[in-house]
């Protein structure tokens, strides 16, 4: 069964900490997403990957940073979290085709206090 | 740029109702249209999707056509069931470069019985 696994399911820190989300696919896949998803706002992409150590911004980089170090694992960095970061944060998958579906991982829910 | 755009819900309907969720885009070429839904609790799975123009995609009961002259991307289901109570998401892949999923911003559909 294919999967697309996310380090944590909820996490709560405090204003002005240094966060991790990891990300981990077992299915060779070429392409990782960060989205991140709010009421009314729909699927909003952080920042993408296409490689190992290849990364482009997606609409809403900013206060993020991502590493890409192995093709496997796909990291979410919040430098200095704030509250208006306070989201549900959902990771992807996908082969370098466009007519081919991207898998989602389950989803970290975050909450800067 | 590219973008979809949903109608918006709550879409609330009765059990054996039939649904129509709408979705139109923008983009340059021949996108690749998907709709993914989201069960509760659940990370988002690929519903169904159409790589070209008169494409039909179908899945569980669900139908949405390629229409490359209304830019749209409807979806359709006969007879809904509670089940279905979901957020359903419409989403594109561009013709041109990285295979980056641009998103709407999702229909919250709830089935009663």
């Amino acid at each position: 069964d294919v999967k697309v696994t996310q380090s944590s399911r909820y996490l709560v820190k405090r204003t002005g900490e240094k966060v991790f989300l990891e990300c981990v696919q077992d299915m060779d896949h070429e392409n990782m997403f960060w989205y991140r998803q709010d009421p009314g706002l729909g699927l909003r992409l952080i920042y993408f990957s296409y490689d190992v150590k290849m990364k482009e911004k997606g609409d809403i980089p900013e206060g993020y940073s991502v590493s890409r170090e192995k093709k496997e694992r796909f990291s979410l960095i919040l430098e200095s979290a704030s509250t208006n970061q306070t989201s549900m944060y959902l990771c992807a998958s996908s082969l370098p085709d466009r007519t081919t579906e991207a898998f989602f991982g389950q989803g970290t829910r975050l909450t800067v206090v | 740029g590219n973008s979809v755009t949903q109608m918006e819900g709550p879409v609330t309907l009765s059990e054996e109702a039939f649904l129509t969720i709408n979705c139109t885009y923008t983009a340059t070429g021949y996108p690749s249209l998907f709709w993914y839904v989201q069960y509760p609790g659940e990370g988002l799975q690929l519903l169904l999707k159409a790589t070209k123009a008169d494409d039909k995609g179908s899945n569980k009961g669900f139908e949405a056509t390629y229409r490359k002259e209304t830019t749209s991307f409807h979806l359709e289901k006969g007879s809904v069931q509670v089940s279905d109570s979901a957020v359903y998401f419409c989403a594109l892949i561009p013709s041109g470069g990285y295979n980056k999923l641009i998103f709407g911003a999702g229909t919250r559909l709830a089935v009663h019985p």
